[in-house]
């Protein structure tokens, strides 16, 4: 059965960078791509960008673009994103969700992580 | 970027009721690529609907979904006490995707 496992809480100052993993099974990974979208606390969701597995092209939301990288390493089937000059704006859960191989969208999330919260505070 | 405005706020209702929620986009989505989400305390989202219509693997037939353009629906038919949640729409058509800011459906 597919599967999305993600990396569990992170604690960061304003300024500094964190990374989330979202490691995939039950599917051939480099078919897909992963989406990530991130809810701050009682709020809504919101789409941060996306990366394929199967070429490595991103793309990124406007509001975060020049702070946030996606990468994903196919030896290991783990999806990462890393966000940069954290703000406490940023304190959130951020999820993982398998999407489109060539572009960012086409297809709905019908498989998420677990989500992992990222709490940015002084 | 298209902006996905979801009516009402909050639902009240009681179990066995019928649950009506809207969603209207700014401007027309591609291909109907809209879909619906439920979401609980605490868990990721669940696709419930895609294509505007299409239920998603092992989703009840209580729920459905409509519309096409920029106005949809989704239709929860008899509201069992597990329906009682927030959900969202999402346009997937076009880069930004980006959602609705949901509906809370509660119990009255």
């Amino acid at each position: 059965q597919v599967q999305l496992v993600q990396s569990g809480v992170e604690v960061k100052k304003p300024g500094a960078s964190v990374r989330v993993s979202c490691k995939a099974s039950g599917y051939t990974f480099t078919t897909y791509g992963i989406s990530w979208v991130r809810q701050a606390p009682g709020q809504g969701l919101e789409w941060m960008g996306w990366i394929s597995a199967y070429n490595g092209n991103t793309n990124y939301a406007q509001k975060i673009q020049g702070r946030v990288t996606m990468t994903t390493d196919t030896s290991t089937t783990t999806a990462y994103m890393e966000l940069r000059s954290l703000r406490s704006d940023d304190t959130a859960v951020y999820y993982c969700a398998r999407d489109h191989p060539t572009a960012p969208y086409s297809i709905a999330f019908e498989y998420w992580g677990q989500g992992s919260l990222v709490s940015v505070s002084s | 970027e298209i902006v996905l405005t979801q009516s009402p706020g909050t639902l009240s209702l009681s179990p066995g009721e019928r649950a009506t929620l809207s969603c209207r986009a700014s401007q027309s989505v591609s291909s109907s690529y809209l879909a619906w989400y439920q979401q609980k305390p605490g868990q990721a989202p669940r696709l419930l609907i895609y294509r505007a219509s299409n239920r998603a693997t092992g989703i009840p037939d209580r729920f459905s979904g409509s519309g096409s353009g920029t106005d949809f629906t989704l239709t929860i038919s008899r509201l069992e006490p597990e329906d009682f949640a927030v959900y969202y729409c999402q346009q997937y058509g076009s880069s930004p995707l980006t959602f609705g800011g949901g509906t809370k459906v509660e119990i009255k």
